[in-house]
Parts: structure tokens; C-alpha cells; sequence
């Protein structure tokens, strides 16, 4: 079975630029997570959904941050204007529920912004 | 959710086994222990799981203390495949989405 995957791999852009990551989740699977990971904070929840819905989005880190899931198979996360301070690793992950079903990650999307 | 306190670094030899330690003296009788393991350049993997019992599978062994404070997790003949960051992580069960990764035990087996 494919896994999470995560477009693009690697995306460089200039501060100011729109920036859209791209998330397609294991199927069957109704908990969505978009995760950002840098040296200095590690991995932090940025948003999550349940069947489509946003439930959580307080780790979104300013509303230069957006994020949509329009249907189960898909989910976007969005940037702009882009900022240096923005570079980091972005992960997307799965799962069949919460808590007790275990996190399926991408292989994640490294963002430099030059 | 309860906290969780790992060593920021071990070393293994090759063969060996590994055993990782994590503190969660906080931990509250609902919540469940997990450990995910990142591999450099690839999203954090799942091994295992447990809540009181001691746990195995084709990845590795879980024992948890039985007054659950804390448990180590067992890898038990280490390859260099296995140098990753560990998390261990304290789960509240259905209906949580907050994971707390911390900052993990970076492993690295030694050939």
C-alpha cells in the first residue's frame, strides 16, 4: 500500500512568495496532521482534521498559514507571504482515529526561503 | 499529557542490543506509552505501544516498570539501520491528537 505522500520534496522560494505543500493521506484513514519540524522546536503540531474538519488549528503560527483538506484523499498547506523564518521541514501524517492508532508520516516537504 | 525525559544520546554497538530508557513519572493510569523512531531525512516511524504490560514485536520490546514511571525500550540485536532519534512519547488514548515528540534519544550503532 502506498504510504502518506508528500509533494514537493524539496521547494525553494524567495521571502514573499506563495508557498503550497501537498498532502495525500493513507486511504481510510480520517485523522489528518500537518507537523513542522526544525532544529530549534523540533516537531510541533501545526493543524489537525477529522473527517475533513479542521478540529484544531492553535499551532498554526500566524495567519500567513492556511490549510484545507477539500476531500479525504487531499490536503494543502499554505504560506503566504513566505518568510526565512518559515524554512523548515513540513510533515504530513495519517491515521485511522486518534490516540490509540498509530501516526503515519510522509516523507515531508524541506522549505528554504531565501 | 503526561512528560517525558529521555537522554539526549546513546551509542550501541553493532549486534548489541539497545536498550532506551524514558521517564514519565506523570503518567496517569489512562495513558498509554509510545515510541516512534526518525530515521535522518524521513518522517518519525512507529514501533510500539503499551500501557501496563510488557510488549514485543518484529521491531523491538517495550517493558514497562510496574509502577509505570518509566520503561525502556529494547532493540534487541541493533543494526546500523536502527541510528535514529527515539521518541517516547505518553498517549491519552482515544480521542487524543496531541502527540508531544520532544526531543527524543539520538542512537547511533557503531559497526
Amino acid at each position: 500500500d502506498a504510504g502518506v505522500i508528500q509533494s514537493p520534496r524539496h521547494e525553494v522560494t524567495e521571502m514573499g512568495q506563495e508557498v503550497t505543500l501537498r498532502c495525500k493521506p493513507i486511504s481510510g484513514h480520517n485523522s489528518l496532521f500537518w507537523y513542522r519540524q526544525t532544529m530549534m522546536r523540533g516537531l510541533e503540531l501545526l493543524i489537525y482534521f477529522n473527517n475533513n474538519v479542521p478540529i484544531d488549528d492553535s499551532g498554526m503560527p500566524e495567519d500567513r498559514f492556511s490549510a484545507k483538506m477539500p476531500n479525504a484523499s487531499f490536503s494543502t498547506l499554505k504560506i503566504q507571504p513566505s518568510e526565512p523564518r518559515d524554512s523548515a521541514v513540513y510533515f504530513c501524517a495519517s491515521s485511522k482515529g486518534t490516540g490509540m492508532w498509530e501516526l503515519f508520516f510522509g516523507e515531508g516537504s524541506r522549505l528554504t526561503v531565501l | 499529557d503526561a512528560k517525558t525525559t529521555q537522554p539526549p544520546s546513546m551509542d550501541c554497538a553493532e549486534g548489541r542490543a539497545a536498550n532506551l530508557p524514558c521517564n514519565h513519572s506523570t503518567i496517569s493510569g489512562n495513558e498509554y506509552v509510545y515510541w516512534y523512531r526518525q530515521i535522518h531525512s524521513q518522517g518519525p516511524q512507529y514501533i510500539i505501544h503499551g500501557l501496563k504490560n510488557n510488549e514485543t514485536n518484529e521491531m523491538a520490546s517495550l517493558i514497562i516498570t510496574e509502577d509505570r514511571k518509566s520503561s525502556t525500550l529494547i532493540l534487541p540485536h541493533a543494526t546500523l539501520r536502527d541510528t535514529a532519534v527515539y521518541y517516547c512519547i505518553v498517549v491519552q488514548g482515544p480521542g487524543t491528537y496531541k502527540y508531544i515528540f520532544g526531543t527524543g534519544t539520538r542512537l547511533k550503532v557503531l559497526a
